[in-house]
């Protein structure tokens, strides 16, 4: 298994662009979690999905995010207008949640907001 | 609610030296525990979790962690440093939605 994979490994955008950050997680996980990390905040859950519903997206910052999950191999999370805030390390994660499986992680898109 | 401290932001040992990095958890569900590391500019790895039976459970890489449920702590250890292991380490725990709570991390070095 590849695990789970996201794309692009590094994104540099100016402010105010649209920005899409893609995930494709590991075949036969039915959750899907979104998260975000910086210096000053940590790893932040944003949002996730079980069996490609938003189940809670309480983590969203503010209404430039979304993210979607059109089938249970993609999972997209969108940001527009971008920010200079929004400049962190953006990981996709999948589980299955029994027995305590825990997640996998992907290697992360380093988003620069200039 | 279930949570996590994890003691230390950043702990500095010498290669060759033991290696712990403190974490205690609340929960208030059967606590499955889990140990995360970070290497620079990748994804968290999962290094070992405790679910049920055995309260000491190892790790990839000769790390192990005890489950000390009168302590409430899920302590990571591990006999002698090597260099390689200079990462950020993540203690995380169950919530009753059967999401993880991840504490806030603990960056080692490793000195020669």
């Amino acid at each position: 298994d590849a695990g789970v994979i996201q794309s692009p490994r590094h994104e540099v955008t100016e402010m105010g662009q649209e920005v899409t950050l893609r995930c494709k997680p590991i075949s036969g996980h039915d959750y899907l979690f979104w998260y975000r990390q910086t210096m000053m905040r940590g790893l932040e859950l944003l949002i996730y999905f079980n069996n490609n519903v938003p189940i809670d997206d309480s983590g969203m910052p503010e209404d430039r995010f979304s993210a979607k999950m059109p089938n249970a191999s993609f999972s997209t999370l969108k940001i527009q207008p971008s920010e200079p805030r929004d400049s962190a390390v953006y990981f996709c994660a999948s589980s299955i949640m029994t027995g305590g499986y825990g997640y996998t992680f992907g290697s992360g898109t380093r988003l620069t907001v200039v | 609610a279930q949570s996590v401290t994890q003691l230390g932001s950043h702990v500095s040992v010498s290669e060759g030296a033991l290696v712990l990095l403190r974490c205690n958890y609340s929960s208030s569900v059967p606590p499955y525990l889990f140990w995360y590391v970070q290497y620079p500019n990748q994804g968290l790895q999962l290094l070992l979790k405790y679910t049920t039976g055995a309260t000491l459970v190892k790790g990839i890489n000769g790390f192990e962690a005890e489950f000390k449920k009168s302590e409430t702590s899920f302590h990571l250890t591990k006999p002698s440093a090597h260099m390689s292991d200079a990462a950020e380490y993540f203690c995380a725990v169950r919530d009753n939605t059967d999401k993880l709570i991840f504490g806030t991390g603990t960056r080692l070095q490793v000195f020669p």
